[in-house]
């Protein structure tokens, strides 16, 4: 089991919106920022969003970030065929002293 | 540009200690504003923290892997590596090496491609 709980899968035609969600606790989304990292098939995790709702150089606006209590949230708007992928979140968790993942999202473009 | 590259054994046996090295290029490993950790992804599963490392040498474990994991740096290579003693099958995983910007909290902006190792007699 995860610490960080998120959906195992989610889908959207293309041009849509999808969101993703990530459940948590006190002691790691509730106290500490949301991470989120896109793992396209065969290759190494990207970072997507960081600090809850900041996204890197390079990633597209059509990603963004929320947080509110000890929950979090991926939203894709304008959903890609490449944007199938799985969707990972993740926190420090102040009790565990260790990042804590979610147990990923397969998000399929249909 | 950054890069993380992991090396080592591609296959362990059991009860024995997987070894890995991470080889950074392209920056210091010695910078004061990062730390280094090690992540891996059982096949077909989910991500899992492994630990991360200062380049004074102040580590953070995984608790569930603690008694079974040292992280180290050799600032003079710019080299970190793991290591991960009495594995099982259950240790089969792509190992990730990779960097995290400011302490053990931050996010990873860069990983390595990852390298799969297999615990089999």
């Amino acid at each position: 089991q995860s610490v960080l709980t998120q959906p195992p899968s989610a889908s959207g035609t293309p041009g849509q919106r999808v969101t993703i969600s990530c459940s948590g606790s006190s002691s790691n989304i509730g106290s500490n920022y949301v991470y989120w990292y896109q793992q396209l098939p065969g290759t190494a995790p990207k970072l997507l969003i960081y600090r809850n709702n900041q996204r890197p150089s390079g990633v597209p606006d059509r990603f963004s970030g929320s947080k509110s209590g000890t929950s979090a949230s991926l939203a894709i708007s304008g959903l890609r065929s490449e944007d199938e992928a799985d969707y990972y979140c993740a926190a420090w968790d102040d009790s565990l002293s260790v990042v804590v993942f979610g147990g990923g999202t397969k998000l399929t473009v249909l | 540009q950054l890069q993380l590259q992991e090396s080592g054994p591609g296959l362990v046996k059991p009860s024995e200690t997987l070894s890995l090295t991470c080889t950074v290029s392209g920056g210091s490993i010695s910078s004061s504003s990062y730390y280094w950790g090690w992540i891996r992804q059982p096949p077909g599963k989910g991500l899992e923290w492994i630990g991360s490392i200062y380049y004074s040498g102040s580590t953070y474990y995984n608790p569930s892997l603690k008694s079974r994991v040292t992280i180290s740096v050799d600032t003079s290579k710019n080299q970190f590596s793991l290591k991960l003693s009495s594995v099982t099958a259950a240790d089969t995983a792509v190992y990730y090496c990779a960097r995290l910007p400011g302490d053990p909290a931050s996010e990873i902006d860069y990983w390595g491609q990852g390298t799969l190792v297999t615990v089999s007699s």
